[in-house]
């Protein structure tokens, strides 16, 4: 089964410094691979997604994340980071049978300081 | 147009009793799937609909889970004599059909168990 394997659990920036978040997949094929975010009480949005179409993939509020079959990677970048980033971040794959069904990694939580 | 919703979004229930957990997908999504996430993990996935049908139920915990969208909309997720470990927030996401469709996730209904 494809699975995805976030490093860290809780990451801490101050206001305006670059984000990183570490994702690393495991997939015997071309995986589809995603970076969601949760806010407190809040369900799981978006951020962006890569279907094997451009490598370097921008999303939502200023994120972006490169693919990089060499390394395994999807990490998701941001250069300056925001206090309304601070929130749970989840990297995620899809499997190609149940319907595109996800596999989460375990989440990074992502803490801006002022 | 509207998102996800999901009710309860809050219950609590004593250990041994029955809880009913709804899902109101987006308007013409077909495919629904349900995740079950505990505190400080990811999302796992429980089982996925296409229509009515449920194609996959491979991540039920136990038979004493049980899920239908019997006319391919609203969809049910109930649990039977429910335990302790059963606590966690259930998430219901849909997507149009094809894939990997982007997944629009509902708030989530948070059940305690006592």
């Amino acid at each position: 089964a494809q699975s995805v394997t976030q490093l860290g659990s809780h990451v801490s920036v101050s206001e305006g410094a670059l984000v990183l978040l570490r994702c690393n997949y495991s997939s015997s094929v071309p995986p589809y691979l995603f970076w969601y975010v949760q806010y407190p009480n809040q369900g799981l949005q978006l951020l962006l997604k890569y279907t094997s179409a451009a490598t370097l993939v921008k999303g939502i509020n200023g994120f972006e994340a490169e693919f990089k079959k060499s390394e395994t990677s999807f990490h998701l970048t941001k250069p300056s980071a925001h206090m309304s980033d601070a929130a749970e971040y989840f990297c995620a794959v899809s499997e190609t049978g149940s319907g595109y069904a996800l596999n989460f990694g375990k989440g990074t939580s992502l803490l801006v300081t002022p | 147009g509207a998102g996800v919703s999901q009710s309860p979004r809050y219950k609590v229930a004593k250990r041994g009793q029955d809880v009913a957990l709804r899902c109101d997908p987006i308007s013409g999504h077909v495919s629904l799937f349900w995740y079950q996430q505990a505190l400080g993990q990811g999302p796992e996935f429980l089982t996925y609909f296409q229509n009515e049908a449920q194609l996959d139920k491979s991540g039920l915990p136990s038979d004493r889970f049980f899920a239908e969208r019997p006319e391919g909309s609203v969809s049910t997720l109930k649990i039977q004599r429910t335990q302790q470990e059963d606590s966690a927030v259930y998430l219901c996401a849909s997507s149009s059909p094809g894939g990997p469709g982007t997944q629009y996730f509902g708030p989530g209904t948070r059940l305690t168990v006592l």
